[in-house]
């Protein structure tokens, strides 16, 4: 079946790092994406990585993928105000469409 | 900014009334998707439609159809509707078909009322 799913919420200290966690449930997935939504805006693609990584990281921005525990996660460095938005991981798997998780809200504090 | 434009940004009507979301992709984009956000169903796929052609459908609902235009813009047509429409409607492009980047558009919030 498809299901990803992602906890509500994460609230963390600006300049700490945040991770953003999703589980998967199909594990032929190919490619898992990760999508950044701040207030009144569209989905903005941050990153991506094929089923056949393990890592992948840009700039401040570091993927994990585990495939036997089907657990991707998104650790942001240096967490700064800017990043508050609520952050979805999804799922494609020889189709074109998403599957999308419930999405996390990531709040910054100064 | 994507590159992705969708008209119009927001849109109040009532129900049983029937509007119609515009998109345009990205300058070389033939793929076309559409999502409905609501906060009951999340971030769900709709239908894709690449270089005119429908290509995949997920959870449209039969009162909702889609196309694809010469031009390669998409207009997504939502009819009868009902308060549980209202949600905010994206449309996403990519160059081809097939697992790849999608990149979104602003989005259309729609209230039915």
């Amino acid at each position: 079946g498809e299901d990803v799913e992602q906890s509500l919420f994460l609230s963390v200290r600006e300049g700490d790092s945040s991770v953003i966690n999703c589980t998967y449930t199909d594990s032929s997935s190919t490619y898992l994406y990760w999508y950044k939504q701040e207030p009144g805006a569209g989905l903005q693609l941050l990153t991506y990585i094929f089923s056949n990584m393990d890592m992948k990281q840009d700039q401040r921005l570091t993927v994990l993928l585990n495939k036997k525990d089907k657990h991707l996660s998104l650790r942001i460095a240096d967490t700064q105000t800017g990043d508050s938005a609520i952050y979805f991981c999804a799922e494609a798997y020889n189709t074109d469409k998403l599957i999308f998780g419930t999405g996390t809200r990531l709040q910054v504090f100064p | 900014d994507s590159g992705v434009t969708q008209t119009p940004k927001h849109l109040i009507t009532a129900t049983g009334q029937r509007v119609t979301l515009r998109c345009s992709p990205r300058s070389g984009d033939l793929s076309v998707y559409w999502y409905q956000q609501s906060l009951d169903q999340g971030l769900q796929f709709l239908i894709q439609y690449y270089n005119g052609e429908e290509r995949a459908k997920g959870n449209i609902l039969e009162r909702f159809s889609a196309q694809q235009f010469p031009d390669l813009h998409s207009e997504l047509n939502l009819s009868s509707l009902e308060l549980g429409d209202s949600a905010l409607y994206f449309c996403a492009s990519s160059v081809v078909a097939g697992v790849n980047e999608q990149f979104f558009g602003p989005g259309t919030r729609l209230t039915v009322l």
